[in-house]
This record gives C-alpha cells, structure tokens and sequence, in this order.
C-alpha cells in the first residue's frame, strides 16, 4: 500500500534554533501535502496545505513565517520550525494524497514528536 | 462551517465486549467520512470510510454506516480484542475544499 515516510520521527532542540521535518511519498507521487499538528490528547489541526511547485496555503492562525513549508518535487515537502519556542512542542504530522487517485484517502506519515527546550 | 463530533473517552471495555464510538458531523455538501486509528507511538491509518449516504464502510471487524438523516457516522465492533486498543479518529473530507476535518479522537482501552 502507499507509504508515506516522515522524518525524523522525533526531535529535541533548543529555543530559538529552527527544526526541518521531511515528509516523503515512497511509492507515489503527491500534488498536495497537508501538515498537522497534534496536541496531547487533542485531535489533529490541519495547518497548511502544501502544493507541489507553489506555495502552500495555512489555516488562519498559523503563522507562515514560522512554519515555512516547501514543496520542492512530487515526493517530498519540507515543514521549518523557525525560531523554535517551548510552545512550539507538538506532533506534527503529514499526510499525502496519490495524484493518480484524487478522491482516495489521505496516507499518514508516523509524525514528528517536537520538544523544544 | 464544517466539523466533527466524538463521544468523549476514555472508553475502557473488556475483551469481546461490544464497542460503539459516536460520531455526529456538520457540513455542507456531501461529505465523505472516515475513521481513522492511531495505535501508541505511531501515526493515523485509514480504518474505514463512506462516500455517500447509506455507504456502510466495514473492515478488521469495524463498521460503520453513513447516516445523512441524522448526520451521523458511528463506530461499531461487535468484540473487541486488547489490540484494539487506540485512539479513533473520525473525520470528514469536505467535498467543496478536500480538506480533511478531524474529531477530537476517542481512546479505547480494550482490557483482558
């Protein structure tokens, strides 16, 4: 089945560094991405749409300069945690639609568990 | 706007005992709903899903059967094991943005 492969899969940084997360389609090519963060015990809050070759869209209230997102190829986008801070502690998770099939489900990666200290 | 009602949890049952999650959503247009579940340390998978009204969605046991009359998409298993134990997600795909809108997730714990 389709794999979507998240990296790393968890992370300490001190505040004020910033953090890069890869989020990779093994076996299919993805337009759009979508990047989730998760809070303990919290469901899942969609933060930005990532569109191959474009920019992404966030969700208001997420700060795009923050949370820089790139795109670069039909298999990989990047989310920056620029400027980490103790608030920015979460799992992050991505998530990846095969361009092939536009109505299918969205495959998860095992997410990013961030500490920021 | 569109969103996605769970029951509170915990939910702790014994094993073969039977599990029922609610899930109530709201939303314009025609949803597709899903379930999805997150095992311990790891991220969500797809459990089940319905595209339209009256789809019932059903797999490792699981089902549940998309109600638009009563905007509902209720999680079902008639005998729970200890590895079912998980957090569920249910969630819905809005069909005018695509995006998918998640419940707050309900934890079952499935004891022996």
């Amino acid at each position: 089945g389709a794999v979507v492969s998240q990296h790393p899969s968890w992370v300490i940084c001190k505040s004020g560094t910033s953090v890069k997360i890869e989020c990779r389609s093994l076996d299919f090519q993805a337009t759009t991405m979508f990047w989730y963060r998760q809070f303990p015990k919290q469901s899942l809050m969609l933060m930005a749409t990532s569109n191959e070759g474009s920019k992404a869209t966030y969700e208001q209230g997420v700060e795009k300069d923050k949370f820089l997102i790139n795109h670069a190829s039909l298999t990989l986008s990047t989310l920056t945690v620029t400027s980490a801070h103790p608030e920015d502690s979460s799992f992050y998770i991505c998530s990846a639609r095969d361009r092939q099939t536009l109505v299918s489900p969205l495959h998860f990666g095992n997410g990013t568990r961030l500490t920021v200290t | 706007g569109n969103s996605v009602t769970q029951m509170e949890g915990p939910v702790t049952l014994s094993e073969e005992a039977f599990l029922t999650i609610n899930c109530t959503y709201t939303a314009t247009g025609y949803p597709s709903l899903f379930w999805y579940v997150q095992y311990p340390g790891e991220g969500l998978q797809l459990l089940l899903k319905a595209t339209k009204a009256d789809d019932k969605g059903s797999n490792k046991g699981f089902e549940a059967t998309y109600r638009k009359e009563t905007t509902s998409f209720h999680l079902e298993k008639g005998s729970v094991q200890v590895s079912d134990s998980a957090v569920y997600f249910c969630a819905l795909r809005s069909s005018n943005t695509g995006k998918l809108i998640f419940g707050q997730g309900t934890t079952l714990q499935v004891k022996p």
